[in-house]
């Protein structure tokens, strides 16, 4: 079974502009969570996306927003990036049943110049 | 959700056991203890998770204390492989819940040939 897929692996982009950036899921999981790495904060959680619906959100600007498609692929967009945006964007894909593990991509390095 | 704390860092030897604690001291009644690890340059991996008896996987055993205060994960072997950043977390188990995981600053371990 083939694990989570982030594309692309690397991203270099100036101040204002803005970025998707996106995950593929294991088949059959449909819970979409994505986080934010960078090593003064560790790891952030941004939000979760389970049947293209955003069912928790953590505490970042609106500037941070994702979306789910049918199959399940989701995409989390950055609008006028900020230097401070530079991190790695991890997703994470689970299945349906109670407690299950995450499973994480390797992740989207951004670099924001 | 509830605060866990682990040491910073910790050195083991190859082919040693390694003991890496993890105090939850505010955990709930039915707060889950999950462990994932970072290897360098790879997202989280899930190692294993337990509620309230000792655990044991192919990878791992968790050992949690009899009044749930703090739990230890065991690494009966060390390789060269399993350095890596290791984090304690807690998750309630509600089913359907968001998938967020609150990681703290971990234990970077480091296995010594």
């Amino acid at each position: 079974k083939a694990g989570v897929t982030q594309t692309p692996r690397y991203l270099i982009k100036t101040r204002g502009q803005q970025v998707t950036l996106s995950c593929s899921p294991i088949s059959g999981h449909r819970s979409v969570s994505w986080y934010q790495q960078t090593p003064g904060q560790g790891l952030q959680f941004l939000f979760e996306y389970f049947s293209e619906t955003q069912r928790n959100k953590g505490n970042f600007p609106g500037r941070f927003s994702g979306r789910q498609f049918s199959n399940s692929r989701s995409e989390m967009n950055v609008s006028t990036l900020e230097l401070g945006d530079s991190a790695l964007y991890l997703c994470a894909s689970s299945s349906t049943s109670n407690n299950e593990k995450l499973f994480f991509g390797s992740g989207t390095q951004l670099s924001v110049l | 959700d509830a605060k866990t704390t682990q040491p910073n860092s910790m050195e083991s030897n190859e082919e040693e056991p390694v003991h890496l604690p993890c105090n939850h001291s505010t955990i709930s009644g039915t707060d889950y203890i999950h462990w994932y690890r970072q290897l360098p340059s790879q997202g989280p991996e899930y190692v294993i998770h337990g509620l309230t008896s000792n655990v044991n996987n192919r990878m791992a055993s968790l050992a949690i204390a009899e009044d749930r205060k703090s739990s230890t994960l065991i690494l009966h072997r060390a390789t060269l492989r399993d350095a890596a950043v290791y984090y304690c977390i807690l998750r309630l188990p509600t089913s359907g819940s968001a998938r967020q995981l609150t990681f703290g600053s971990g234990t970077q371990l480091t296995v010594l040939p």
